[in-house]
């Protein structure tokens, strides 16, 4: 498996316009979380889904954010608008209940200007 | 909070010493959890430790665990510079979710 994968890895945009961060997760593992990273908060939960299923969206910090996973291989999290203070690395994960720990993707790391 | 906090905030050694990381926490936990994160990359999973469980190795790594202090820590023996990394520890209240402590910052230089 080649492991978690998120696109972009690197993204910059003008405050205001909407953003998309891509995940795949890896086969076979039935939860997904979102977590951002930035120095001042460490890394944060935003939200995780279980077999394609929101559980918990109570760290998505407003209304800007969202985050869909329309199928076991795909999920999105968008902002919608973009801010300056958006700016962060963005993580996707994925696990399985029978695994040992997440396996993380290496990030998109998101720049608002 | 259910966030671990770890212990130095950062760490400098030579290669070849042994590093210890502490992680402190104070909340009821079904395990705990070690990660790795090398620059500008994503995390990596070193080890994970059950609730029931005191001590584990792998490889050069040896996690300890007491649930009546609510402490955990990691050692890296005979440490390389290639170890140098932010290392984290995560607190499983479930299993479901983890939250992450603010990291150690390890540098080991050759």
């Amino acid at each position: 498996d080649a492991g978690v994968i998120q696109s972009p890895r690197h993204e910059v945009t003008e405050m205001g316009q909407e953003v998309t961060l891509r995940c795949k997760p890896i086969s076979g593992h039935d939860y997904l979380f979102w977590y951002r990273q930035t120095m001042m908060r460490g890394l944060e939960l935003l939200i995780y889904f279980n077999n394609n299923v929101p559980i918990d969206d109570s760290g998505m910090p407003e209304d800007r954010f969202s985050a869909k996973m329309p199928n076991a291989s795909f999920s999105t999290l968008k902002i919608q608008p973009s801010e300056p203070r958006d700016s962060a690395v963005y993580f996707c994960a994925s696990s399985s209940l029978t695994g040992d720990g997440y396996t993380f993707g290496s990030g998109t790391r998101l720049t608002v200007v | 909070s259910q966030q671990g906090e770890e212990d130095p905030q950062a760490l400098s050694i030579q290669e070849g010493e042994n590093a210890t990381m502490n992680c402190s926490y104070k909340t009821s936990i079904n395990n705990l959890q070690w990660y790795r994160q090398n620059s500008g990359r994503g995390l990596v999973h070193l080890i994970l430790i059950r609730s029931n469980e005191r001590e584990k190795h792998s490889g050069r790594l040896r996690v300890t665990l007491d649930t009546s202090k609510k402490s955990s820590s990691l050692l890296i023996t005979a440490s390389r510079a290639a170890d140098t990394a932010s290392y984290f520890c995560a607190l499983g209240p479930g299993y479901s979710t983890l939250t992450f402590g603010k990291g150690t910052m390890l540098l080991v230089s050759p």
